[in-house]
Protein backbone atom coordinates (compact mmCIF):
# COMPACT_ATOMS: atom_id res chain seq x y z
CA UNK A 1 0.00 0.00 0.00
CA UNK A 2 3.02 2.27 -0.46
CA UNK A 3 1.47 5.62 -1.09
CA UNK A 4 4.81 7.28 -3.13
CA UNK A 5 7.15 5.44 -4.14
CA UNK A 6 10.68 5.68 -5.91
CA UNK A 7 13.43 4.17 -7.47
CA UNK A 8 16.31 3.34 -7.38
CA UNK A 9 16.67 4.13 -3.75
CA UNK A 10 20.36 4.44 -4.06
CA UNK A 11 22.21 5.70 -7.12
CA UNK A 12 25.97 6.28 -8.04
CA UNK A 13 27.48 7.30 -11.01
CA UNK A 14 30.42 9.27 -12.16
CA UNK A 15 30.66 12.83 -13.67
CA UNK A 16 29.01 13.44 -16.93
CA UNK A 17 26.70 10.57 -16.95
CA UNK A 18 23.11 11.04 -17.28
CA UNK A 19 20.71 9.35 -15.55
CA UNK A 20 16.73 9.31 -14.59
CA UNK A 21 14.66 8.69 -11.20
CA UNK A 22 11.02 7.54 -11.10
CA UNK A 23 8.32 8.39 -9.07
CA UNK A 24 4.65 6.99 -8.59
CA UNK A 25 2.07 8.15 -6.30
CA UNK A 26 -1.23 5.66 -5.48
CA UNK A 27 -3.24 8.29 -3.73
CA UNK A 28 -4.99 9.61 -6.64
CA UNK A 29 -3.38 13.33 -6.15
CA UNK A 30 -3.31 15.44 -8.80
CA UNK A 31 -0.18 17.15 -7.94
CA UNK A 32 3.75 16.17 -7.33
CA UNK A 33 6.70 17.39 -6.49
CA UNK A 34 10.85 17.25 -6.87
CA UNK A 35 12.37 18.05 -3.67
CA UNK A 36 16.52 18.06 -3.19
CA UNK A 37 17.70 17.48 0.51
CA UNK A 38 21.63 18.81 0.52
CA UNK A 39 24.36 17.24 2.68
CA UNK A 40 23.20 20.34 5.49
CA UNK A 41 19.52 18.68 4.95
CA UNK A 42 18.53 21.46 3.52
CA UNK A 43 15.21 20.81 1.64
CA UNK A 44 13.93 22.90 -1.35
CA UNK A 45 11.41 22.56 -4.03
CA UNK A 46 13.02 21.97 -7.55
CA UNK A 47 9.52 21.86 -9.45
CA UNK A 48 5.83 20.62 -9.10
CA UNK A 49 3.34 19.38 -11.80
CA UNK A 50 -0.23 19.56 -11.51
CA UNK A 51 -2.16 16.91 -13.80
CA UNK A 52 1.18 16.60 -16.16
CA UNK A 53 1.59 20.78 -16.58
CA UNK A 54 4.42 22.03 -14.97
CA UNK A 55 3.55 24.73 -12.25
CA UNK A 56 6.52 25.70 -10.25
CA UNK A 57 10.25 25.74 -12.10
CA UNK A 58 12.49 26.53 -9.15
CA UNK A 59 16.16 28.38 -10.25
CA UNK A 60 16.90 25.30 -11.39
CA UNK A 61 19.90 24.08 -13.90
CA UNK A 62 18.52 22.97 -17.19
CA UNK A 63 20.55 19.77 -17.21
CA UNK A 64 17.18 18.25 -14.57
CA UNK A 65 14.86 17.87 -17.14
CA UNK A 66 11.04 16.58 -14.79
CA UNK A 67 8.85 14.88 -17.06
CA UNK A 68 4.76 13.73 -16.41
CA UNK A 69 3.48 10.83 -18.33
CA UNK A 70 0.30 10.95 -16.44
CA UNK A 71 -0.47 12.78 -13.06
CA UNK A 72 0.55 9.54 -11.19
CA UNK A 73 3.88 9.49 -12.22
CA UNK A 74 6.83 12.27 -11.86
CA UNK A 75 10.15 11.29 -13.42
CA UNK A 76 13.16 13.37 -13.36
CA UNK A 77 15.89 13.24 -15.33
CA UNK A 78 19.20 14.71 -14.66
CA UNK A 79 22.02 15.10 -17.85
CA UNK A 80 25.87 15.97 -17.60
CA UNK A 81 25.75 15.24 -13.26
CA UNK A 82 28.02 17.69 -11.42
CA UNK A 83 29.82 16.43 -8.02
CA UNK A 84 27.16 19.41 -6.68
CA UNK A 85 24.28 17.07 -8.19
CA UNK A 86 25.04 14.77 -4.74
CA UNK A 87 22.04 14.95 -2.59
CA UNK A 88 18.92 13.13 -1.82
CA UNK A 89 16.04 13.62 -3.92
CA UNK A 90 12.52 13.50 -2.63
CA UNK A 91 9.30 13.24 -4.95
CA UNK A 92 6.34 14.14 -2.81
CA UNK A 93 2.57 14.48 -3.75
CA UNK A 94 -0.50 16.79 -2.77
CA UNK A 95 -4.53 16.40 -3.79
CA UNK A 96 -4.85 19.28 -6.19
CA UNK A 97 -1.64 21.82 -5.07
CA UNK A 98 -3.56 24.12 -3.21
CA UNK A 99 -1.30 26.15 -0.97
CA UNK A 100 -3.03 24.60 2.18
CA UNK A 101 -2.45 20.86 0.39
CA UNK A 102 -0.61 18.61 2.74
CA UNK A 103 2.12 16.80 0.79
CA UNK A 104 3.20 13.29 1.12
CA UNK A 105 6.48 12.25 0.51
CA UNK A 106 8.40 9.44 -1.18
CA UNK A 107 11.29 7.41 0.73
CA UNK A 108 14.02 9.35 -1.25
CA UNK A 109 16.84 8.66 -3.52
CA UNK A 110 20.05 8.93 -2.73
CA UNK A 111 22.49 10.28 -5.13
CA UNK A 112 25.87 10.10 -5.12
CA UNK A 113 28.17 11.36 -7.96
CA UNK A 114 31.77 10.74 -8.21
CA UNK B 1 9.92 35.13 -1.80
CA UNK B 2 9.19 33.46 1.43
CA UNK B 3 11.79 33.03 3.90
CA UNK B 4 11.84 30.50 7.00
CA UNK B 5 13.69 30.55 9.94
CA UNK B 6 14.22 27.96 12.40
CA UNK B 7 15.76 27.74 15.91
CA UNK B 8 17.21 26.08 17.79
CA UNK B 9 19.44 24.37 15.25
CA UNK B 10 19.81 21.40 17.54
CA UNK B 11 17.98 20.62 20.78
CA UNK B 12 19.14 17.88 23.96
CA UNK B 13 16.44 17.20 26.46
CA UNK B 14 15.80 14.32 28.84
CA UNK B 15 13.30 11.90 28.43
CA UNK B 16 9.88 13.06 30.25
CA UNK B 17 10.84 16.74 29.58
CA UNK B 18 9.24 19.38 27.01
CA UNK B 19 10.76 20.63 23.43
CA UNK B 20 9.95 23.39 21.96
CA UNK B 21 11.00 24.50 18.30
CA UNK B 22 10.56 27.96 16.80
CA UNK B 23 9.86 29.34 13.76
CA UNK B 24 9.30 32.54 12.10
CA UNK B 25 8.46 33.39 8.58
CA UNK B 26 8.21 36.20 5.99
CA UNK B 27 5.56 36.40 3.85
CA UNK B 28 2.54 37.85 5.78
CA UNK B 29 0.39 35.91 2.94
CA UNK B 30 1.41 32.22 4.49
CA UNK B 31 -1.80 30.57 5.21
CA UNK B 32 -0.58 26.74 5.91
CA UNK B 33 2.43 25.52 8.16
CA UNK B 34 2.87 22.03 8.67
CA UNK B 35 6.00 20.45 10.78
CA UNK B 36 7.25 17.46 9.44
CA UNK B 37 9.53 14.34 11.49
CA UNK B 38 12.24 13.47 9.34
CA UNK B 39 14.74 10.13 11.45
CA UNK B 40 17.77 9.32 10.30
CA UNK B 41 17.28 7.94 5.78
CA UNK B 42 13.70 8.44 6.47
CA UNK B 43 11.44 10.66 4.44
CA UNK B 44 9.82 13.54 6.08
CA UNK B 45 6.37 12.55 7.36
CA UNK B 46 4.08 15.23 8.68
CA UNK B 47 3.40 15.25 12.15
CA UNK B 48 1.12 17.94 12.85
CA UNK B 49 0.35 21.11 10.67
CA UNK B 50 -1.89 24.33 11.28
CA UNK B 51 -3.71 27.12 9.04
CA UNK B 52 -3.99 30.75 9.52
CA UNK B 53 -7.53 30.52 10.86
CA UNK B 54 -6.28 28.51 13.63
CA UNK B 55 -4.45 30.22 16.45
CA UNK B 56 -3.30 26.64 18.26
CA UNK B 57 -3.68 22.93 17.74
CA UNK B 58 -2.78 19.49 19.14
CA UNK B 59 -2.65 16.30 18.77
CA UNK B 60 -1.45 14.20 22.13
CA UNK B 61 1.85 15.18 22.75
CA UNK B 62 2.35 17.40 20.18
CA UNK B 63 1.08 21.11 19.58
CA UNK B 64 1.65 23.84 17.70
CA UNK B 65 0.53 27.24 18.30
CA UNK B 66 1.01 30.43 15.49
CA UNK B 67 0.92 33.76 15.82
CA UNK B 68 -0.22 35.59 12.46
CA UNK B 69 0.74 39.25 14.05
CA UNK B 70 4.28 38.54 14.97
CA UNK B 71 4.62 35.87 11.66
CA UNK B 72 5.94 32.97 14.21
CA UNK B 73 4.78 29.58 15.12
CA UNK B 74 6.11 26.82 17.68
CA UNK B 75 6.15 23.37 17.66
CA UNK B 76 5.82 22.05 21.30
CA UNK B 77 6.36 18.27 22.65
CA UNK B 78 5.78 17.44 26.02
CA UNK B 79 6.66 14.08 27.74
CA UNK B 80 9.41 13.71 25.11
CA UNK B 81 10.49 9.61 24.31
CA UNK B 82 13.70 8.45 23.19
CA UNK B 83 11.77 7.43 19.96
CA UNK B 84 10.96 11.33 19.07
CA UNK B 85 15.35 11.94 18.72
CA UNK B 86 15.06 13.15 14.88
CA UNK B 87 15.06 16.15 12.72
CA UNK B 88 12.21 18.27 12.80
CA UNK B 89 11.55 21.06 9.91
CA UNK B 90 8.56 23.27 9.97
CA UNK B 91 7.27 24.85 6.69
CA UNK B 92 5.42 27.93 5.31
CA UNK B 93 3.37 28.17 2.19
CA UNK B 94 1.84 30.63 0.23
CA UNK B 95 1.83 29.15 -3.62
CA UNK B 96 4.76 26.46 -2.55
CA UNK B 97 6.20 24.88 0.72
CA UNK B 98 9.47 26.83 2.18
CA UNK B 99 11.36 24.69 4.92
CA UNK B 100 13.38 26.04 7.69
CA UNK B 101 16.40 24.22 7.89
CA UNK B 102 15.63 21.69 10.70
CA UNK B 103 16.18 21.21 14.03
CA UNK B 104 17.99 17.90 15.57
CA UNK B 105 16.09 16.97 18.64
CA UNK B 106 17.69 14.32 20.55
CA UNK B 107 16.35 12.55 23.63
CA UNK B 108 18.69 11.42 26.06
CA UNK B 109 17.48 8.41 28.61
Amino acid sequence: DTAVSQTPKYLVTQMGNDKSIKCEQNLGHDTMYWYKQDSKKFLKIMFSYNNKELIINETVPNRFSPKSPDKAHLNLHINSLELGDSAVYFCASSQDGGSTDTQYFGPGTRLTVL
Amino acid sequence: GENVEQHPSTLSVQEGDSAVIKCTYSDSASNYFPWYKQELGKRPQLIIDIRSNVGEKKDQRIAVTLNKTAKHFSLHITETQPEDSAVYFCAASQVKLVFGAGTILRVKS
